[in-house]
């Protein structure tokens, strides 16, 4: 079975500090593609990252940006200068090309930011 | 604006009655899906429409239905076989049901059972 594993249900960080979300998944495609959704409080499921397998570069948006270790199939999101308003449950997902429409989600981890 | 928007935001429901949520887009994307998030999860397909008048299952179809009349718009109802429907309800669109292609979400349903 394809999975997505969050390992920390919980994270904080201090406002304008660098706090790292984990990710590992498992999947035995080649190709794939990977993505980071923001829930804030509102509950909207927000886009905040994507990544292709088949890029080696890591994919970054501003504040954002992602380790992508392929061999590992971890897949982590790093976010510089934290801001209140980051605070919120990321959810890592990936989808394949032979599941096409269908997402698989991690559990995710609630972020804190602390002032 | 182009978006998702979802209908209602609350839905409170009785033991062994049907209800219909809502979803509709004005992105002109093809493909439509529908997501259930229960407290601490991730979210888990119930159903998903690459195209009008076709539908695919999920992961956790059962006790639930939907309809793809219209590009726009793609219906869940929760049927009375549904055991356990308390949970928040997302709905979902991307521009095409292919791997590649971005879904955005919208705002979300909580349904009740009462």
């Amino acid at each position: 079975a394809q999975t997505v594993t969050q390992s920390q249900p919980e994270m904080s960080v201090q406002e304008a500090e660098t706090v790292t979300l984990s990710c590992t998944y498992d999947t035995s495609e080649s190709d794939y593609y990977l993505f980071w959704y923001k829930q804030p409080p509102s509950r909207q499921m927000i886009l905040v990252i994507r990544q292709e397998a088949y890029k080696q570069q890591n994919a970054t948006e501003n504040r954002f940006s992602v380790n992508f270790q392929k061999a590992a199939k971890s897949f982590s999101l790093k976010i510089s200068d934290s801001q209140l308003g980051d605070a919120a449950m990321y959810f890592c997902a990936y989808r394949t090309e032979t599941s096409g429409s269908r997402l698989t989600f991690g559990e995710g981890t609630q972020l804190t930011v602390n002032p | 604006d182009g978006g998702i928007t979802q209908s209602p935001k609350y839905l409170f429901r009785k033991e062994g009655q049907n209800v219909t949520l809502s979803c509709e887009q004005n992105l002109n994307h093809d493909a439509m899906y529908w997501y259930r998030q229960d407290p601490g999860q991730g979210l888990r397909l119930i159903y998903y429409s690459q195209i009008v008048n076709d539908f695919q299952k999920g992961d956790i179809a059962e006790g639930y239905s939907v309809s793809r009349e219209k590009k726009e718009s793609f219906p869940l109802t929760v049927t009375s076989a549904q055991k356990n429907p308390t949970a928040f309800y997302l709905c979902a669109s991307s521009r095409r049901g292919a791997s590649t292609d971005t879904q955005y979400f919208g705002p979300g349903t909580r349904l009740t059972v009462l």
